[in-house]
């Protein structure tokens, strides 16, 4: 079955440092991966799509590396804020070109910056 | 603001009443998606509208439906509710297949 999996235990980081989080992902072909940020209580902020015949997307201090290979993209925050602690989700949308259109969502990895 | 508008923000009900939410996309975009969110299994695709017609269901049950109006906001409908269905139901609008989405702040609703 198709999984997508995201380290469920929180990830403490020192601010100032790089946050890396993982998104792996098993029996999809996906045309493009997508990463959120979602705060408690309220819906998901897009930040991020990259595209499957692209490596690496760069926003601000953000960037988003895919490898199709490995089955994997990497999510990295760099000189991390106490404000960027939340929870990122990685979403995917197959490209079978047809069937559910809608994205599916890894369950999340919540992120702390400790000052 | 996100642009995306759903009514009502909470919601309490009882076991077996039928609910509607709403969602009003971000001006200029087609597609329409409802997501469910609980602690336990994370967000859930529920289905898509594009501009008025269904165009993917996900893990949607039968006891909800939703549609898509010519002005494009959209309604979910949920009935025979059960307390396992309490939980967070997002809408989400998108102006294409490979864009982001942007999604409206929820609905609590609360099964009692």
């Amino acid at each position: 079955s198709q999984k997508i999996e995201q380290n469920s235990e929180a990830l403490n980081i020192q601010e100032g440092k790089t946050a890396t989080l993982t998104c792996n992902y098993t029996n999809y072909s996906p045309a493009y991966l997508q990463w959120y940020r979602q705060d408690p209580g309220r819906g998901p902020v897009f930040l991020l799509l990259i595209r499957e015949n692209e490596k690496e997307k760069r926003k601000e201090r953000l960037k988003v590396t895919f490898d199709t290979t490995l089955k994997q993209s990497l999510f990295h925050i760099t000189a991390s804020q106490p404000a960027d602690s939340a929870t990122y989700l990685c979403a995917l949308r197959g490209n079978s070109g047809g069937g559910a259109d809608g994205l599916t969502f890894g369950k999340g990895t919540h992120l702390i910056i400790q000052p | 603001d996100s642009g995306v508008t759903q009514t009502p923000k909470h919601l309490i009900t009882a076991t077996g009443q039928r609910v509607t939410l709403r969602c009003s996309p971000r001006s200029g975009d087609l597609s329409v998606y409802w997501y469910q969110q609980s602690l336990d299994q994370g967000l859930q695709f529920l289905i898509q509208y594009y501009n008025g017609e269904e165009r993917a269901k996900g893990n949607i049950l039968e006891r909800f439906s939703a549609q898509q109006f010519p002005d494009l906001h959209s309604e979910l409908n949920l009935s025979s509710l059960e307390l396992g269905d309490s939980a967070l139901y997002f809408c989400a609008s998108s102006e294409g297949n490979k864009r982001g989405y942007t999604f409206g702040s929820g609905t609590r609703l609360t099964v009692v």
